[in-house]
């Protein structure tokens, strides 16, 4: 089974600085059609998940361009360029490579 | 637009069963795989079934194979989770969740499930 380790676990920022968040797979996401089958969700308090990024870089409808997804393999990253109040919740990733898909132990994000 | 809606939830005592439910609206039902997700009380997602969109395929978290089954409707548009054999640690919310691609979409506000005695 695909482990999917998370860093950190809780990240605490000032509105408008970056943060970052790191997902690292126990084996790589890479599929042979070139695409990475790794996902980024967003657990707003009290909310339902929500997708943020699939296939490790692409931005789900809606999702505001401070968002950004990247990396290769076993080793992902997800950015946010400028943090605003409302990005505060808990972040996961997803392998969406193997099913039952493994999701990370989350990021709580919490706003300063 | 999309809804996914779950219901079924509620307490049940250990060793007994329970079934879920997900109605869908909003798009075509039978060309999505489908995806239950559960939360236990202040932790994390963990993935607990899948079925592909046709049914043709069905996968399952070690936690609950063998007590768990996964099915869907597509007459109704209904997805559906058989519980059985329910413990205290399968206690949680339970979502149902809407694959495109490889990715969940859409997701439902959930159901709680609570095993007590």
């Amino acid at each position: 089974d695909i482990v999917v380790t998370q860093s950190p676990l809780s990240l605490p920022v000032t509105p408008g600085e970056p943060a970052s968040i790191s997902c690292r797979s126990s084996q790589s996401l890479l599929h042979r059609n070139g695409y990475n089958y790794l996902d980024w969700y967003l657990q707003k308090p009290g909310q339902s998940p929500q997708l943020l990024i699939s296939l490790g870089s692409s931005r789900a409808s809606g999702v505001p361009d401070r968002f950004s997804g990247s990396g290769s393999g076993t080793d992902f990253t997800l950015k946010i360029s400028r943090v605003e109040a409302e990005d505060a919740g808990v972040y996961y990733c997803m392998e969406a490579l193997q099913p039952p898909y493994t999701f990370g132990r989350g990021t709580k994000l919490e706003i300063k | 637009q999309v809804q996914l809606v779950e219901s079924g939830g509620g307490v049940v005592q250990p060793g007994r069963s329970l079934r879920l439910s997900c109605a869908t609206s909003g798009f075509t039902f039978s060309s999505h795989g489908m995806y239950w997700v559960r939360q236990a009380p202040g932790q994390g997602l963990e993935g607990a079934a899948l079925i592909w969109y046709d049914g043709s395929k069905k996968y399952y978290a070690d936690s609950v194979k063998g007590r768990f089954t996964v099915s869907r409707d597509d007459s109704k548009n209904t997805l559906y989770l058989e519980m059985n054999s329910l413990r205290v640690d399968d206690t949680a919310v339970y979502y149902c969740a809407r694959i495109t691609g490889a990715s969940l979409d859409y997701w439902g506000l959930g159901t709680l499930v609570t095993v007590s005695s």
